[in-house]
C-alpha cells in the first residue's frame, strides 16, 4: 500500500522562528497533496491544496504568506510555518489522495508547539 | 458546503460489546466516504473505504455501511477490544477534498 513519510514528528520552536515539515511518498508519485491541521480534541482542518510545479491553492482563512507550501517533486512536499506564534501549535498532517481507488494516505503528523 | 456530523462524541464500553459509531454528512454528492482510526498523538490509519455505488465493506471486525440518499453512514465494530481505544473519524470525499466528522472518541476497558 502507498507509505508516506512525514518529519519531524514533533518540534518545539520560539516565537517569531520558522519550521519546516516534510511529507514524502515513498512508493508512488502524486501530483497533488493535502495539508491539514488539527487543534486539540477538535477535526481536521484542510489548510491547503499542494500542486506540483505550481502555486498551493489555500482554504479560506489560511493565511499564504505564513503558510509556505512547496511541492517541489512528484514526491515531496513541505510547510514551512514562518513567524510561528504560539497560536499556530497544532498538530499538522499531511495526506496524499487515494491510490488506486483506496482513499487517501495520511502522514504520521507533526505536533508543532511554539513557546 | 459539506458538513460531517458523528455521534456520539464520546463512548466508554467494557469489553466484548458490540458496539456502532454514526456519521452523518448534508451533502449527499460525494464520491466515497471514508473510516479512520486515530490514536493520540499520531497520524490516521484508514480502516475503510466505501465508494458511493457501494452500500457497505468489512474488514475484520468492523463493518462500515452507507446510504447516500439519507446523508449517513454507521461503522459497526464487533467484540470490541481494549486495543479498539482511539478516535474514529469519518470524512466524505468530494472532488479531491475530504472533509472530515467531529470523530468519536472510544474507550474500550478490560
Amino acid at each position: 500500500g502507498a507509505v508516506v513519510s512525514q518529519h519531524p514528528s514533533w518540534v518545539i520552536c520560539k516565537s517569531g522562528t520558522s519550521v519546516k515539515i516534510e511529507c514524502r511518498s515513498l512508493d508512488f508519485q502524486a501530483t497533488t497533496m493535502f495539508w491539514y491541521r488539527q487543534f486539540p480534541k477538535q477535526s481536521l482542518m484542510l489548510m491547503a491544496t499542494s500542486n506540483e510545479g505550481s502555486k498551493a491553492t489555500y482554504e479560506q482563512g489560511v493565511e499564504k504568506d505564513k503558510f509556505l507550501i512547496n511541492h517541489a517533486s512528484l514526491t515531496l512536499s513541505t510547510l514551512t510555518v514562518t513567524s510561528a506564534h504560539p497560536e499556530d501549535s497544532s498538530f499538522y498532517i499531511c495526506s496524499f489522495p487515494g491510490q488506486g481507488g483506496f482513499g487517501y494516505t495520511f502522514g504520521s503528523g507533526t505536533r508543532l508547539t511554539v513557546v | 458546503k459539506q458538513e460531517v456530523t458523528q455521534i456520539p462524541a464520546a463512548l466508554s464500553v467494557p469489553e466484548g460489546e458490540n458496539l456502532v459509531l454514526n456519521c452523518s454528512f448534508t451533502d449527499s454528492a460525494i464520491y466515497n466516504l471514508q473510516w479512520f482510526r486515530q490514536d493520540p498523538g499520531k497520524g490516521l490509519t484508514s480502516l475503510l473505504l466505501i465508494q458511493s455505488s457501494q452500500r457497505e465493506q468489512t474488514s475484520g471486525r468492523l463493518n462500515a455501511s452507507l446510504d447516500k440518499s439519507s446523508g449517513r453512514s454507521t461503522l459497526y465494530i464487533a467484540a470490541s477490544q481494549p486495543g479498539d481505544s482511539a478516535t474514529y473519524l469519518c470524512a466524505s470525499s468530494g472532488f479531491q477534498k475530504l472533509v472530515f466528522g467531529t470523530g468519536t472518541r472510544l474507550l474500550v476497558s478490560p
